[in-house]
């Protein structure tokens, strides 16, 4: 079946380190997302990308980095700059942007 | 800028009773709008979308929704509320292709027995 795989599903950080979260989907999908969930605060948008080696900033891509090498998958790696880095992470795709998604089951990030 | 506002928080529903779920928009031109559903630790699953033509779109799980472009409005309903439902539900909106869906921060729904 086609779907969109994150992994891990609970990841654990000292502070200070950079961290990658992989996304990986298998739905021919032309756009990926990635978006931050904090509780109270829903989705807030960090980056996407609409083809291969293209890729916007987000409302909050500061801190964050992406890469989109393969139309399959979309790394993001939360770097040591991002001042509270501890939340949900959610990746997503769709057909085309501004198309209904197809979420992932998301990461727990926890940054001690 | 596009906007989506979930005016309620949380709301509680007796099992068995109806149920309508807020949202309202800002956007300049007719949007493409959705409904997802998120379970505890869990991704989002869509329940229903918008896009043209008959204003009250079905989804799954016996979900509707209407489009009221004169409020703009796309509030969520369900004609009688099952335990299962308990989650949070978000609603978005999604402008011109190019740019990404813009959520609202979300409604918990909780059901009593």
């Amino acid at each position: 079946d086609g779907g969109i795989t994150q992994s891990p599903k609970y990841l654990f950080r000292k502070e200070g380190q950079n961290v990658t979260l992989s996304c990986e989907q298998n739905l021919n999908h032309d756009a990926m997302y990635w978006y931050r969930q904090d509780p109270g605060q829903g989705l807030r948008l960090i980056y996407y990308s609409q083809i291969v080696n293209d890729f916007q900033k987000g409302d909050i891509a500061e801190g964050y980095s992406v890469s989109r090498e393969k139309k399959e998958s979309f790394p993001l790696t939360v770097t040591s700059a991002q001042k509270n880095p501890t939340a949900f992470y959610l990746c997503a795709s769709s057909e085309q942007s501004g198309y209904g998604y197809t979420f992932g089951s998301g990461t727990r990030l926890t940054v001690v | 800028a596009q906007s989506v506002t979930q005016p309620d928080i949380h709301i509680t529903v007796s099992e068995g009773a109806s149920l309508e779920l807020r949202c309202n928009y800002s956007y300049g031109a007719t949007p493409y709008l959705f409904w997802y559903v998120q379970s505890p630790g869990q991704g989002l699953q869509l329940l229903l979308k918008y896009f043209s033509g008959d204003t009250l779109v079905q989804g799954i799980k016996g979900f509707e929704a209407e489009f009221k472009r004169s409020q703009s409005s796309f509030n969520l309903r369900k004609p009688s509320v099952h335990w299962s439902d308990a989650a949070e539900y978000f609603c978005a909106v999604g402008a011109r292709a190019g740019t990404a869906l813009i959520f609202g921060k979300g409604t918990t729904l909780s059901v009593s027995s």
